[in-house]
């Protein structure tokens, strides 16, 4: 079935490390997103990339970064300069220049210890 | 600056029926896109409408209306017929044209009771 697979869907890591969560879509969409949810502040962008080997600062990119080497894959990095990097974290996708809907994975919650 | 803005973090209503859940954007933009997402309690979000702003005629989808006034830049979601099944956190969300951003709202939670 087509869809958008993210993984892990549970992360603890201690402060100072890095992270890398994994997104990747099956369905032939050009553009990817990565989003974080806080309790009470809905989703926030942080990276989005609409074609390959491109993308684009959203509006909390600081102490994030991301690749986009395959046209199916977009992962997100959290570097220890992220200073409040517990979230839940949420990638998705669409065809770009498109003003449809998008498709959302299940997401990543992101525990520092 | 473009906003989206949910003023109820909660709303009850009771099994069987109907309920509006406020939206109110904020754009100097003449064509965007309106949307609704529903977030369970597991994580996923799952569309429910769409509504250009172009669009004369109110989007609708099974149970889910969206009632849109351009001039007052509202798209108020309904659903009718409430289901215990439609406990969730409820997004609005709009995406400027010719842009790839989606921007959302802080949400709404709505608890069904039997």
């Amino acid at each position: 079935d087509g869809g958008i697979t993210q993984s892990p869907k549970y992360l603890f890591r201690k402060e100072g490390q890095n992270v890398t969560l994994s997104c990747e879509q099956n369905l032939n969409h050009d553009a990817m997103y990565w989003y974080r949810q806080d309790p009470g502040q809905g989703l926030r962008l942080i990276y989005y990339s609409q074609i390959v080997n491109d993308f684009q600062k959203g509006d909390i990119a600081e102490g994030y970064s991301v690749s986009r080497e395959k046209k199916e894959s977009f992962p997100l990095t959290v570097t220890s300069a992220q200073k409040n990097p517990t979230a839940f974290y949420l990638c998705a996708s669409r065809f770009a220049a498109d003003t449809g809907e998008l498709f959302f994975g299940e997401g990543s919650r992101l525990t520092v210890l | 600056a473009q906003k989206i803005t949910q003023t109820q973090p909660g709303m009850f209503v009771q099994e069987k029926e109907a309920v509006t859940l406020d939206c109110t954007y904020d754009t100097s933009d003449q064509s965007y896109g309106l949307f609704w997402y529903k977030q369970p309690s597991s994580g996923e979000m799952i569309f429910l409408i769409y509504q250009g702003s172009y669009d004369e005629q109110n989007a609708t989808e099974g149970r889910y209306s969206l009632n849109f006034q351009k001039a007052r830049k509202s798209a108020n979601l309904v659903i009718s017929a409430s289901q215990l099944g439609d406990s969730a956190m409820y997004f609005c969300a709009m995406s400027p044209y010719n842009t790839d951003k989606l921007i959302f709202g802080t949400g709404t939670r709505l608890q069904v009771f039997p």
